[in-house]
């Protein structure tokens, strides 16, 4: 059974920085194309970045681009996202997804909240 | 970059009763690239629909989704008190953004 287990949320203030992991079991990551996807408080759901199988490619939502940077060891079979210049508009949960089939999200965590508060 | 829009934001039915939801892209999407979630309060969404029409293992075949080009539905033939959730329609595309998500229809209790 596939499982992916977000961590490292958490209240930080505007300027900030925080790395998200996300530990996958039952699937091994190499083999997943992964995204990172988050919801703000009483909102819908955006897209922020991607990562291929290899890592040979990855791309970010233009809404983080510059700020957020999604990593991946597939032998820890994890993935991150490392967030500097954080702002108030970053509040959000934050799911890791993925799955075989790069066109949709099989698999999602539970999330992890990020607050951006002073 | 395509946009979705799902209409309408809420839905208000009985239980029983059939749900059509509708998801509007700008701009024409291949069918392999829509795809449907669910998600309950205080849970992450669940892949319900891909390639516009292919239900996700675990969800009952009252749920089915249909269309083309820039109309996409999901239609919920007899609706049971578990399916009142809020619906997202997503599509993975060749330009920026990579996905995008319609910004949700909520299917309420009546």
């Amino acid at each position: 059974q596939v499982e992916l287990v977000e961590a490292g949320g958490g209240l930080v203030k505007p300027g900030g920085s925080l790395r998200l992991s996300c530990a996958a079991s039952g699937l091994s990551i190499s083999d997943y194309y992964m995204s990172w996807i988050r919801q703000a408080p009483g909102k819908g759901l955006e897209w922020i970045s991607y990562s291929s199988g290899s890592s040979a490619y990855t791309t970010n939502a233009d809404s983080v681009k510059g700020r957020f940077t999604i990593s991946r060891d597939n032998a820890r079979n994890s993935v991150y996202l490392q967030m500097n210049s954080l702002g108030v508009e970053d509040t959000a949960v934050y799911y890791c997804a993925g799955g075989d089939n790069y066109e949709v999200f099989e698999s999602w965590g539970q999330g992890t909240l990020v607050t951006v508060s002073s | 970059e395509i946009v979705l829009t799902q209409s309408p934001g809420t839905l208000s039915l009985s239980p029983g009763e059939r749900a059509t939801l509708s998801c509007r892209a700008s701009q024409s999407v291949s069918s392999s690239d829509l795809a449907w979630y669910q998600q309950k309060p205080g849970q992450a969404p669940r892949l319900l629909i891909s390639g516009a029409s292919g239900r996700a293992t675990g969800f009952p075949d009252r749920f089915s989704g249909s269309g083309s080009g820039t109309d996409f539905t999901l239609t919920i033939s007899r609706l049971e008190p578990e399916d009142f959730a809020i619906y997202y329609c997503q599509q993975h595309g060749s330009s920026r953004p990579m996905y995008s998500f319609g910004q949700g229809t909520k299917l309420e209790i009546k």
